[in-house]
């Protein structure tokens, strides 16, 4: 079956650090591939995704690129802000049939300081 | 007015007791979800819903049920509640073609004494 396994935190950041979120994949097919965010107190948002290899997300800062070779789709931002300090969880969705299912990483949480 | 409610947002409980959660969607979508979220687990699917007569079981189902009540609401209940289904609950829903992002409620965190 699908599976997500993403960094364990938490990950604490000094504000306008790098910020790299691992993220691998074992899938079959060609899954869809995408970044959520979560704030404190509040669901799930899609942060970024990804459908097909090489393609990159982006949003807000955040890039992440489907690299297919290496089955990962690891989470970078440039400078941090303590804006940021969230769950973040990595997921995909399958190609084949149940394609309408998400399968998420157990979520990495961060923490930016000032 | 957010597109996807949840209620309550909040419930504490006791063991045997049954209880339900309710998802309303103004999004139009055809599709509806139910996850858990438990520390360092992630979030797992439970039941899922393609139109209001396609219900089916996730991941994880035994021990709850759910109703679709109409295109914009899915309920989930839990027949009797045992400590172990205290977690966080999110209700999600998505088109049923195209590219099918699944949009989230806040969630309801229910404690079960």
């Amino acid at each position: 079956g699908n599976s997500v396994t993403q960094m364990e935190g938490p990950v604490t950041l000094s504000e306008e650090a790098f910020l790299t979120i691992n993220c691998t994949y074992t899938a079959t097919g060609y899954p869809s591939l995408f970044w959520y965010v979560q704030y404190p107190g509040e669901g799930l948002q899609l942060l970024l995704k990804a459908t097909k290899a090489d393609d990159k997300g982006s949003n807000k800062g955040f890039e992440a690129t489907y690299r297919k070779e290496t089955t990962s789709f690891h989470l970078e931002k440039g400078s941090v802000q303590v804006s940021d300090s969230a769950v973040y969880f990595c997921a995909l969705r399958g190609s084949g049939a149940g394609s309408y299912q998400l399968t998420f990483g157990k979520g990495t949480k961060l923490s930016v300081i000032p | 007015d957010a597109d996807v409610t949840q209620t309550p947002r909040n419930r504490i409980t006791k063991t045997g007791k049954r209880i339900m959660l309710e998802c309303s969607q103004t999004k139009g979508h055809d599709r509806m979800y139910w996850y858990r979220q438990d520390p360092g687990l992630g979030l797992r699917l439970i039941y899922y819903s393609f139109d209001v007569k396609d219900i089916n079981k996730g991941e994880i189902s035994d021990g709850y049920s759910v109703s679709r009540q109409a295109q914009a609401k899915f309920s989930l209940s839990l027949e009797s509640a045992i400590p172990n289904q205290t977690a966080l609950y999110f209700c999600a829903t998505s088109e049923d073609t195209g590219r099918r992002e699944q949009f989230f409620g806040p969630g309801t965190r229910l404690t079960v004494l």
